[in-house]
């Protein structure tokens, strides 16, 4: 159960577009379309931003997308801008019917 | 409005035992799965362990199978983590989060505040 593999740190101006990749294997990210990402602000709650691939939650800017190619999965935040600054981490269902997380990536505005 | 409000957390000493509660409202707590997710000081989001709606499904982490206990009370509408063996690693904040595996997506779509844990002598 290692976790996925992210970029430990991407960083865009406002306005600017990014993309953060999280790569598995055939075991999870590639075998099934049940990646999701989460937003996470020190001290709260993380947040779901994108689920099952590609699909934004009710209330998530459309600013924010997702989408998978082979084992790697991508979160791509368009327009930047200085409140979407946080940690992301992706997440997949695994072939053990577990879940599993990416290593997380610090968004920084600069 | 979905709440999941954890208890329980607490300095534990290495070798000890420790209760998790989540006490969920706002929605029908039966009807869904439930997962505990953990963080340590520094560290990544990390997936604990799973159950489902009815308890008759429950899955582990390798790094907690044979000491964590996840269980419901679906009439108390709380979520239980039970921590024996806790060494310093398990320091961590402790969050639940609901589950829709069982209606076609996978996403924890509510998470709770966490709660801390920390295992020090």
């Amino acid at each position: 159960q290692s976790a996925l593999t992210q970029p430990a740190s991407v960083s865009g101006s406002p306005g600017q577009s990014i993309t953060i990749s999280c790569t598995g294997t055939s075991s999870d990210v590639g075998g099934y379309n049940y990646v999701s990402w989460y937003q996470h602000h020190p001290g709260k709650a993380p947040k779901v931003m994108i689920y099952d691939v590609s699909n934004r939650p009710s209330g998530v800017s459309n600013r924010f997308s997702g989408s998978k190619s082979g084992n790697t999965a991508s979160l791509t935040i368009s327009g930047l801008q200085a409140e979407d600054e946080a940690d992301y981490y992706c997440s997949s269902y695994t072939s053990s019917s577990t879940r599993i997380f990416g290593t997380g990536t610090k968004v920084t505005v600069l | 409005e979905v709440q999941l409000v954890e208890s329980g957390g607490g300095l534990v000493q290495p070798g000890g035992s420790l209760r998790l509660s989540c006490a969920a409202s706002g929605f029908t707590f039966s009807g869904y799965s439930m997962n505990w997710v953990r963080q340590a000081p520094g560290k990544g989001l990390e997936w604990v362990s799973y159950i489902s709606s009815s308890s008759t499904t429950m899955y582990y982490a390798d790094s907690v199978t044979g000491r964590f206990t996840i269980s419901r009370d679906n009439a108390k509408k709380t979520l239980y983590l039970q921590m024996n063996s806790l060494r310093a690693e398990d320091t961590a904040v402790y969050y639940c989060a609901r589950d829709v595996v069982e209606y076609g997506s996978v996403l924890f779509d509510y998470w709770g505040q966490g709660i801390l844990v920390t295992v020090s002598s």
